[in-house]
């Protein structure tokens, strides 16, 4: 599975988008982008996943490039409930998923 | 739907002592699988499982032993617990088959050996 890097912290202000980026330049082609999210000390929880066109659900959007190196998780307006670790991890999307957690990025959404 | 549940929540055993962290799941999903997180650290995949009777090894899985009899849980045991063992434990479970693989997680259970 292809590495990921990730800023380790972000700050964004409540109601603002939160835009946080994730390289993933060694992904392959059948590799997709997840993301999750872990809140203080819970499990982790799924937020999206891509293999090469943006997405959207009800709790973000996920902007890809075209060349596959980079990706961006965005929470459109986010809250103070958004305050979490974020994950970003490449994997392929078939059989058993071994998600590889690195680092992630801290972020904090201030009042 | 409970989703994924495990017990205990919080556990204290001495260097030495076995014991079984519980996991089971209501949606019938056939992967299941035991993460570890340590301070600071992001979640290192122990065992997993894609089926009752399937089991094999994640990437720290010394120490540790799992069977899977059934679909719904997944125990995880500890035969001989060790202060390196100290850890927050999370187990999680998913569809086999895509695109529906999201994996769900439980809320952890906490274990320190002293």
């Amino acid at each position: 599975d292809a590495k990921t890097t990730q800023p380790p912290s972000m700050d964004c202000a409540e109601g603002r988008a939160a835009n946080l980026p994730c390289n993933h330049s060694t992904i392959s082609g059948n590799e997709y982008v997840y993301w999750y999210r872990q809140i203080h000390s819970q499990g982790p929880q799924y937020i999206i996943h891509g293999l090469k066109n943006n997405e959207t659900n009800e709790m973000a959007s996920l902007i890809i490039t075209e060349d596959r190196k980079s990706s961006t998780l965005i929470l459109p307006h986010a809250t103070l409930r958004d305050t979490a670790v974020y994950y970003c991890i490449a994997i392929v999307i078939q059989g058993a998923q071994k998600l590889v957690f690195g680092q992630g990025t801290r972020l904090t959404i201030n009042p | 739907n409970a989703g994924v549940t495990q017990t205990p929540k919080f556990q204290v055993l001495k260097t030495g002592q076995s014991m079984t962290l519980q996991c089971a799941q209501d949606m019938n999903h056939e992967y299941m699988s035991w993460y570890r997180q340590d301070p600071g650290m992001g979640l290192r995949l122990i065992h997993y499982s894609v089926g009752a009777g399937i089991t094999d090894q994640g990437e720290v899985p010394n120490g540790y032993n799992v069977s899977r009899s059934t679909t719904e849980d997944f125990p995880l045991r500890l035969l001989s617990a060790a202060p390196s063992q100290t850890s927050v434990y999370f187990c999680a479970s998913s569809y086999y088959r895509e695109p529906y693989n999201e994996q769900f997680f439980g809320p952890g259970t906490r274990l320190t050996v002293l």
